[in-house]
């Protein structure tokens, strides 16, 4: 297995909702990332999980809360998020945390 | 921080070689990387480099580093219609920082 899978692929939420992400890999890669993208934008880093523990948190605000349960499962949980939180939501995952990283297709969340 | 600049938009006829630049301001980084996003997508790798190298090539794609420059340029030959996507350049500085993106157009 090759690849980043996440889910939803689609996913449209009310300000008051709680609602969670889900990005899986069986690479055996030790390091995994969220990113947030805008149209038109490039991916900007979120938080980043070294052997499941959270190592980078880019002052993400609280309404995002990540989690890594085991080495090839990392959620994202959002809760009282803003319409300006609508993005297409991007998982990466890495043997370590300087090599390649790699992406998969993102989830497309809407807030309404 | 870190400063990643990309021309925004290139335009190439089908066959033709497709040339994309990147700039970046900081001479430490170590590895720098070529990503394609197609719509709807994520990011795919389609190569990197290391610092200490001028050139790699892997089949129809070319990747030069010109660390003097601090300017790294991603080549594809004999560019197809299915190579029209955005192309963000990334360099590593204790994390990936991307440029800006550039929008390939193949005209058939």
């Amino acid at each position: 297995d090759t690849e980043v899978t996440q889910t939803p692929k689609h996913l449209v939420m009310g300000m008051t909702n709680k609602k969670s992400l889900k990005c899986e890999q069986h690479m055996g890669h030790r390091a995994m990332y969220w990113y947030k993208q805008k149209a038109k934008k490039p991916p900007e880093l979120m938080f980043v999980y070294s052997y499941e523990k959270l190592s980078i948190n880019e002052s993400v605000p609280s309404r995002f809360s990540p989690e890594c349960p085991n080495s090839s499962l990392l959620n994202l949980h959002l809760h009282a998020l803003q319409p300006e939180d609508s993005a297409l939501y991007l998982c990466a995952s890495s043997l370590g945390s300087y090599n390649e990283q790699f992406f998969g297709p993102g989830t497309r969340l809407t807030v309404l | 921080g870190e400063d990643v600049e990309q021309s925004l938009f290139l335009s190439v006829r089908e066959g033709d070689s497709s040339v994309i630049n990147c700039t970046y301001t900081d001479s430490s980084s170590t590895y720098l990387y070529w990503y394609k996003q197609e719509p709807g997508a994520g990011l795919q790798l389609l190569t990197y480099i290391f610092s200490n190298m001028d050139m790699k090539q892997d089949q129809r794609l070319t990747v030069l580093l010109n660390k003097k420059d601090k300017h790294l340029s991603l080549r594809i030959a004999d560019t197809q219609t299915g190579d029209s996507a955005i192309y963000f350049c990334g360099i590593w500085r204790n994390k990936l920082v991307f440029g800006a993106g550039t929008i390939l157009r193949v005209k058939s």
